[in-house]
């Protein structure tokens, strides 16, 4: 199967910094995705992305599917945004590979 | 509302026991998926189900066991085969598998005792 590579694994940011978090996928995918996994457990949807770029607010996010790699910007970020980020994507139908994720941290 | 709903939020089961988890989804969705995740860690995939009565054993299906009876429903069996079974598992389901965004419910948070 695949592999996904999200980098940094860990990050600590002071409010209203910005952010970018990368996502490498070792060979092509389909349906990549952006979550962010509330304290809760809970998986938030954030982006679903396979090409391009998109924007929701403070967050964007861009996919080189040519490339194989995604990222994602958190601007003035908010301590609300803490929490674990993850990305995943497939390449054949239904079988989704996620990536061990980036814990943010934003402190007042 | 539509959505995802998992049962129960939390359960604890002794060793030997075999315990099924719930998903059911109201959104019409051709695909169900199973994942588990340990602490600090991301989700793999169990079990995943493209249509009814059709599922595929994911990257670590030994252990478990699904059924896909009907399209709103895709419960998960943990059986006494598993050898570490404590975790967080979360379902999710898409319009059709392969080509379209994933939704997840809360998840349940099984412990061994």
């Amino acid at each position: 199967g695949i592999q996904v590579e999200q980098s940094p694994p860990d990050l600590i940011l002071q409010e209203g910094a910005n952010s970018t978090l990368r996502c490498n996928f070792s060979d092509s995918v389909n349906n990549l995705q952006w979550f962010h996994q509330n304290p809760w457990g809970q998986l938030i949807n954030l982006f679903y992305i396979p090409s391009g770029t998109k924007q929701n607010g403070r967050l964007s996010a861009t996919t080189v599917a040519t490339e194989r790699y995604s990222l994602l910007y958190i601007s003035s970020s908010q301590t609300t945004d803490s929490g674990v980020y993850f990305c995943a994507g497939d390449t054949n139908a239904g079988k989704s590979t996620f990536g061990d994720g980036t814990t943010l941290t934003v402190k007042p | 509302d539509g959505g995802i709903t998992q049962s129960p939020k939390y359960l604890f089961r002794k060793e030997g026991q075999n315990v099924t988890l719930s998903c059911e989804q109201n959104l019409n969705h051709d695909a169900m998926y199973w994942y588990r995740q340990d602490p600090g860690q991301g989700l793999r995939l169990i079990y995943y189900s493209q249509i009814v009565n059709d599922f595929q054993k994911g990257d670590i299906a030994e252990g478990y066991s699904v059924s896909r009876e009907k399209k709103e429903s895709f419960p998960l069996t943990v059986t006494s085969a598993q050898k570490n079974p404590t975790a967080f598992y979360l379902c999710a389901s898409s319009i059709q598998g392969g080509y379209n965004e994933q939704f997840f419910g809360p998840g349940t948070r099984l412990t061994v005792l």
